[in-house]
């Protein structure tokens, strides 16, 4: 069965300083790995994806995620955090069988100015 | 990115109504469509699944008279909260592929803003 873990309920980090979310998966066959962005009383918005290729991925405003396949890991990370990435982050994955999407419990991000 | 049109955004009803929700697809045709409900604080969860011509499938635990679902055109799917009472309240997601996003399981979901029903 999938499955997706995101450890922390809560990041809190400096303005300008780097961010990490973390996200472990599992799946059957290759994983297809997904994160995506909540505002408050919005619906996802799609930040980037992994399906096959480079390890690092580059997503939208600024932020990438790199895929581990040893450590079963798709960690979200942004160099430089801004007030307004404050927000709730959702991984999410897919395996090659054609399942539906897994999401993670998410993971709330305040960026402290 | 592709659009998906969520409509109400909110909705407040009294006990017993019947709630009707849209989900379109402005620029793409979707034959699939995917419902969530998402608690406060908590991740999404998948309702079902609506086929465009054919009967939505059901998660597991979710009542599918409840919850009907009809997807009668390949960029409309709609869900209606029947005889809804305050445990219903809660915030409910619709989304959907978009073809040029990747083929069907390697694209990512594009998401409506999100419908949020209080039931009174």
């Amino acid at each position: 069965a999938q499955s997706v873990a995101q450890p922390e309920d809560q990041v809190n980090v400096a303005e300008g300083n780097p961010l990490t979310v973390k996200c472990t998966y599992s799946v059957s066959g290759n994983p297809y790995l997904f994160w995506y962005v909540q505002y408050p009383n919005r619906g996802l918005q799609f930040l980037l994806k992994y399906i096959t290729g480079d390890n690092l991925v580059k997503g939208s405003y600024g932020f990438e995620a790199e895929f581990n396949k040893s450590q079963t890991s798709f960690h979200l990370k942004k160099p430089s955090a801004l007030v307004s990435d404050s927000a709730l982050y959702f991984c999410a994955v897919r395996g090659d069988y054609g399942q539906n999407f897994v999401f993670g419990p998410g993971t709330r991000l305040s960026v402290l100015p | 990115g592709a659009v998906v049109s969520q409509h109400p955004s909110r909705v407040i009803c009294k006990s017993g109504t019947s709630v009707k929700i849209e989900c379109r697809s402005l620029d793409f045709q979707a034959t699939t469509m995917f419902w969530y409900r998402q608690f406060p604080k908590q991740s999404l969860m998948l309702m079902a699944t609506s086929n465009e011509g054919s009967k939505a499938t059901y998660e597991q635990g979710v009542e599918k008279d409840k919850f009907l679902i009809n997807h009668a055109s390949l960029t409309l799917s709609t869900l209606t909260v029947t005889s809804a009472h305050p445990e219903d309240s809660s915030f409910y997601i619709c989304s959907a592929h978009a073809p040029s996003s990747g083929s069907l399981y390697t694209g990512e979901l594009f998401f409506g803003e999100g419908s949020r029903l209080t039931v009174l």
